[in-house]
């Protein structure tokens, strides 16, 4: 059964970057059956896409975070990793990484989440 | 970029009731249209893909429908493990969510 877990600092300082890892087990990230996603969820609202890579390590990202983001592969650890620049306040949530399917691309997996926080 | 809206915001609703939500996009989508439940500390679930289309394993009083900009998700009779947050959210172009439906026991 395929699994993903999130992995990173939970405390991250204002203007600097923000990493996480997303590690895949049960399965190959390599499979060009699917995008691999981030998404993030401030503390009592609404889920936001960050954006996703392909198996090929095509990218594409949310307009309105573009700038700041970079979403990478790793096929020989099988995972992968988001990095957010330039952090504030605004940035703290709570980050998953999700599987998104070819077929009407929906998110069909998900990790449990990790909570970022944006303080110094 | 697309926006989804999502109606209502909340409901109160109790066990056994028919519950329908809502969601509209800013522009068509097609049928590109996915629904998700949400508990509380737990990670979005997949319900329903391609507007109508049920994920496997999810019970059959979820259902979806709709095209173009407007869309329903329906829970035909609501039960206790469906008291939730559901999203909508258009995989037309780039990726957004609707900003969310909380059904809360009546």
């Amino acid at each position: 059964q395929v699994r993903l877990q999130e992995s990173g600092p939970g405390l991250v300082k204002p203007s600097q970057t923000l990493s996480l890892t997303c590690t895949v087990s049960g399965g190959s990230i390599s499979s060009g059956s699917y995008y691999w996603s981030w998404i993030r969820q401030p503390a009592g609202k609404g889920l936001e896409w960050i954006g996703r890579v392909s198996s090929s390590g095509i990218t594409n990202y949310s307009p309105s975070l573009r700038s700041r983001v970079t979403i990478s592969l790793d096929t020989s650890k099988n995972h992968f990793s988001l990095q957010l620049n330039s952090v504030t306040a605004a940035d703290t949530a709570v980050y998953y990484c999700a599987r998104e399917t070819l077929v009407g691309a929906p998110f069909d997996l998900w990790g449990q989440g990790t909570l970022v926080t944006v303080s110094s | 970029d697309i926006q989804m809206t999502q109606s209502p915001s909340s409901l109160s609703a109790s066990v056994g009731d028919r519950v329908t939500i809502t969601c509209r996009a800013s522009q068509s989508i097609g049928s590109y249209l996915n629904w998700y439940q949400q508990k509380p500390g737990e990670a979005p679930k997949l319900l329903i893909y391609i507007a109508s289309t049920l994920q496997s394993g999810v019970p059959s009083r979820f259902s979806g429908s709709g095209s173009g900009t407007d869309f329903t998700l329906t829970i035909s009779s609501l039960q206790p493990e469906d008291f939730a947050t559901y999203y909508c959210q258009q995989s037309y172009n780039a990726r957004t969510f609707g900003q969310g439906t909380k059904v809360e026991i009546k």
